[in-house]
């Protein structure tokens, strides 16, 4: 079974810039997720979907940060402009459907963010 | 919101030792989830543990849950030096949400 992909893996880019990232969750997977984590913390949920639709989107920056998920599978997260705070490694989740099995989380390796 | 908070922050020992790490929250939860974050395989899920449960094995980790005292532990026997990583746990926040803690940082010295 391949696991959830995600590219790039890493980008750097300057202040006020903008950077997408994507991630093609494992096949099947109703949920995904995408998460921020900076240096020496957990990881922080940004958004949640559910097929294509948007369970929690509560920690997300809408001012600078938006993310869709066409047709329920692949996912895209945008930054636009950047900021130095923003500097951090975003990683994708995807999960199955079933009750419990369903909180179980499948990440990619996570793209690492560096704005300079 | 519901937050797991890992306890001790880090924690060095020798291969062959246990290692414990223990876990707090606030409010009621449906279970809760353990996962380990290392360079070479990134964050993986280790168990998941249910409200009504007390304790659950897998391999060499022991998980128990006190959800009167809201509080979780984590015991890694045996510890190898391939263990060193950063373990989080993870409440659900509903509809399969996930909120993580900080983690330990385990560290196991050959």
């Amino acid at each position: 079974e391949a696991g959830v992909a995600q590219s790039p893996r890493y980008k750097i880019i300057e202040k006020r810039q903008s950077v997408a990232f994507w991630c093609n969750p494992i096949s099947g997977h109703a949920t995904l997720y995408w998460y921020q984590q900076i240096l020496g913390q957990g990881p922080k949920l940004l958004i949640q979907f559910q097929n294509n639709g948007v369970v929690d989107d509560s920690q997300l920056p809408k001012d600078r940060f938006s993310a869709e998920r066409l047709k329920g599978v692949d996912s895209t997260l945008k930054i636009q402009p950047a900021k130095l705070e923003d500097s951090a490694v975003y990683l994708c989740a995807s999960s199955g459907s079933k009750r419990w099995r369903g909180y179980e989380q499948y990440f990619g390796p996570g793209t690492r963010l560096t704005v300079t | 919101s519901q937050q797991g908070e890992e306890d001790p922050q880090a924690l060095s020992i020798q291969e062959g030792e246990n290692a414990t790490m223990n876990c707090s929250y606030k409010t009621s939860i449906n279970n809760l989830q353990w996962y380990r974050q290392n360079s070479g395989r990134g964050l993986v899920h280790l168990i998941l543990i249910r409200s009504n449960e007390r304790e659950k094995h897998s391999g060499r980790l022991r998980v128990t849950l006190d959800t009167s005292k809201k509080s979780s532990s984590l015991l890694i026997t045996a510890s190898r030096a391939a263990d060193t990583a950063s373990y989080f746990c993870a409440t659900d926040g509903g509809w399969f949400k996930t909120i993580f803690g900080a983690g330990t940082r385990l560290f196991v010295k050959a």
